[in-house]
C-alpha cells in the first residue's frame, strides 16, 4: 500500500529547483504532501484530487496524474528552510486507512 | 491552539513494561490514527479508528494495543515493550473520510525509549 517516492535523498544549494515524485502501484483518490523536519511532526502542505490537479504553496507546488496513479512535488528557488523529509501521502482504497510514501530527505545548503 | 496533544512527548520504559501513550484532540474529527516512526524512516500506520470501530493493519504486531474511550481521546497500549519498539509514535485525526480531501492533522508525537 505504501507508495513510492524518487530520489530518496537530494542535496540543493539555495535556489536551485527540485523533482520529487511519488508512484503508487494502487488507484490514488487524493494525493497529500507533508514536510517533517527532525524530531518533530509532519506539516502538511497540500491535497491534490482527482483530474490533474496542480496546486502551489508559496513556490512549492505539485501535480497529480490520476491515470498513471503518480503525484509530483516541485520546489523552485529552495530556501534553506526547505531543509527536510518529504512524504507523500495517500488515502487507502476506503478512504480511512492513510499512509505515507517512503520518504525524500531534502538538503539545502548555502 | 493545539489541536492535537500527545502525551508524554519523551517515555523511558522498561524491556517488557507495559507502556501506554495518550493522544487527545479538540478538532472532533472522527479518524484517528496511530503511526511508527523510526529513525529515518516513512510513518507506518499501525491502527485507525473511524469512531469506534477499529481498525488493525494486518502487519501490526500484537503486542500494541488501542483503546478510544470517546472522540476525543485515544490510547496507545504496549503490553511488552522490546527494544524494537523504540521509536516516534505519531497520533493524527482526519475529518470523516467521506471527505478524502481533507488533511490529516498531527500530534508534536512521543519520542519511545526502551532500557
Amino acid at each position: 500500500q505504501q507508495p513510492v517516492q524518487s530520489p530518496q535523498a537530494v542535496i540543493l544549494r539555495e535556489g536551485e529547483d527540485a523533482v520529487i515524485n511519488c508512484s503508487s502501484s494502487k488507484a490514488l483518490y487524493s494525493v497529500h504532501w507533508y514536510r517533517q523536519k527532525h524530531g518533530e511532526a509532519p506539516v502538511f502542505l497540500m491535497i491534490l484530487l482527482k483530474g490533474g490537479e496542480q496546486k502551489g504553496h508559496e513556490k512549492i507546488s505539485a501535480s497529480f496524474n490520476e491515470k498513471k496513479q503518480q503525484s509530483s512535488l516541485y520546489l523552485t528557488a529552495s530556501q534553506l528552510s526547505y531543509s527536510g523529509t518529504y512524504f507523500c501521502g495517500t488515502a487507502g482504497s476506503t478512504g480511512n486507512q492513510f499512509y505515507f510514501g517512503t520518504g525524500t530527505s531534502l538538503t539545502v545548503i548555502p | 491552539d493545539a489541536m492535537v496533544i500527545q502525551n508524554p512527548r519523551y517515555q523511558v520504559t522498561q524491556f517488557g513494561k507495559p507502556v501506554t501513550l495518550s493522544c487527545s484532540q479538540t478538532l472532533n474529527h472522527n479518524v484517528m490514527y496511530w503511526y511508527q516512526q523510526k529513525s529515518s524512516q516513512a510513518p507506518k500506520l499501525l491502527f485507525h479508528y473511524y469512531d469506534k470501530d477499529f481498525n488493525n493493519e494486518a502487519d501490526t504486531p500484537d503486542n500494541f494495543q488501542s483503546r478510544r474511550p470517546n472522540t476525543s481521546f485515544c490510547f496507545l497500549d504496549i503490553r511488552s515493550p522490546g527494544l524494537g519498539d523504540a521509536a516516534m509514535y505519531l497520533c493524527a485525526t482526519r475529518r470523516t473520510p467521506t471527505a478524502p480531501n481533507t488533511e490529516a492533522f498531527f500530534g508534536q508525537g512521543t519520542r519511545l525509549t526502551v532500557v
